[in-house]
This record gives C-alpha cells, structure tokens and sequence, in this order.
C-alpha cells in the first residue's frame, strides 16, 4: 500500500537557518504530494502541494519539488523564522477515478522549533 | 478562510463508558467529513468518510460497532467510541470539505480531540 516516510525529529535551528525536511514516497501510479502545517492549538492547514513530475509548490518561503525518479518531496526554506515553529506532515494522495481521491496518506511528522 | 472545530478538545473517561466528540464545519456546509486517527510519533490514519445523509465509509480495519459516525447535517459529524478501552486512547482529528470544491486540497481540519480511556 501507499506510504509516506519523513525524517524524524525534532529539529531545532536558528533564526534565518536554512530548512529542509526530507520525505519520500511509495505508491503505485501518479500520486499527488502535499505539505501540511500545524501550529500549536491549530488544526492541520494545507502549506503547499504538487500534483505531477518535476512541479514544484511553493507558499510562505517554503518549496518543495516532486522528483519521480527519487520518490521524493522535500520541503526547503531559505531563511526560517520563529513563527515557523510547528509540525510538518508530508502525505500523498492516489489519484484515481472513484471516491477515494479524497484519501491522504500521512508521514509521521516533524516537529521544528526556531529559535531566535 | 474555512474553520472546523472540534468538541471537546480533552476527554478523559473510564475503561467502558462511550465518549461522543464533535465535529463542526463553522461557515461552510461540508457534504463530507473525515475522521483520522494519530498515536503518538506515528502518522494520521484515516478512519472513515463521512458522508451527510448516508452511512459512512470505513477503512479497512477500523471497527465500525466501536467508532460510530453519525453526520445528521452539513455542519456536523459525531464519532462516538462505544465501550472504550485504553487502547483507544489517541488523538482525534476530522477535517471537512466543503462541497463544490474538488480534491484533497479543499480538506479543512480540525485542531483534533485528545482522548484518554482510564
């Protein structure tokens, strides 16, 4: 079955660090590559997505690039700031022709603290 | 921008008691809802789709005598755990979308529900 694997934490950085989380894929087809955010006492919110080969997402500073050949979708940020603090997930979606496009499969997230 | 919330955001109840936690989509009316379920360190798994009017969809694996959905409106599900055990102690977390807005990205969630079975 489909699975998403993300690197551990916590990861902790200074003030204008540069960020990546790494996060890789498996699943059959073309599947469609997301990164979710979650701020402490918040609900997940959708940060940026990719839909097919070679996209790449991009909101808030953040990018992530879909590269097929290395089933990977890595988040990146330049310069992170403490408001970046919170938990990143990584998830995928089938896509598919029925009612089931609706799935998401989720990495275990990765908790990042910015410290100023 | 779309809110979901979620009542209550703590729970905690006795081994045997059933525990109902809501789901509330705030200003938009949602067709579907999810429920996910999160144990510590690991992923969100989703539980089951919840669909307004009809009965929900669950995945393979999850019980549906323990985890009733009931989604009576188009502003609110409810997952019950009926008979509750301490291996139901997790997170909870729905997520709602709203209809006329294809795909995964239209998915709003909620901030989830922390249950613990005693």
């Amino acid at each position: 079955g489909d699975s998403v694997t993300q690197m551990e934490g916590p990861v902790t950085l200074s003030e204008e660090a540069f960020l990546t989380i790494n996060c890789t894929y498996t699943a059959t087809g073309y599947p469609s590559l997301f990164w979710y955010v979650q701020y402490p006492g918040e609900g997940l919110q959708l940060l940026l997505k990719a839909t097919k080969a070679d996209d790449k997402g991009s909101n808030k500073g953040f990018e992530a690039t879909y590269r097929k050949e290395t089933t990977s979708f890595h988040l990146e940020k330049g310069s992170v700031q403490v408001s970046d603090s919170a938990v990143y997930f990584c998830a995928l979606s089938p896509l598919s022709s029925g009612g089931s496009n609706y799935k998401l499969t989720f990495g275990k997230g990765t908790l990042l603290t910015v410290n100023p | 921008g779309a809110v979901v919330s979620q009542h209550p955001s703590r729970v905690i109840c006795k081994s045997g008691t059933s525990v109902k936690i809501e789901c509330r989509s705030l200003d938009f009316q949602a067709t579907t809802m999810f429920w996910y379920r999160q144990f510590p360190k690991k992923s969100l798994m989703l539980m089951a789709t919840s669909n307004e009017g009809s009965k929900a969809t669950y995945e393979q694996g999850v019980e549906k005598d323990k985890f009733l959905i009931n989604h009576a409106s188009l502003t609110l599900s409810t997952l019950t755990v009926t008979s509750a055990h301490p291996e139901d102690s997790s997170f909870y977390i729905c997520s709602a979308s709203p209809p006329g807005l294809a795909g995964v990205s239209a998915q709003y969630f909620g901030p989830g529900t922390r249950l613990t079975v005693t």
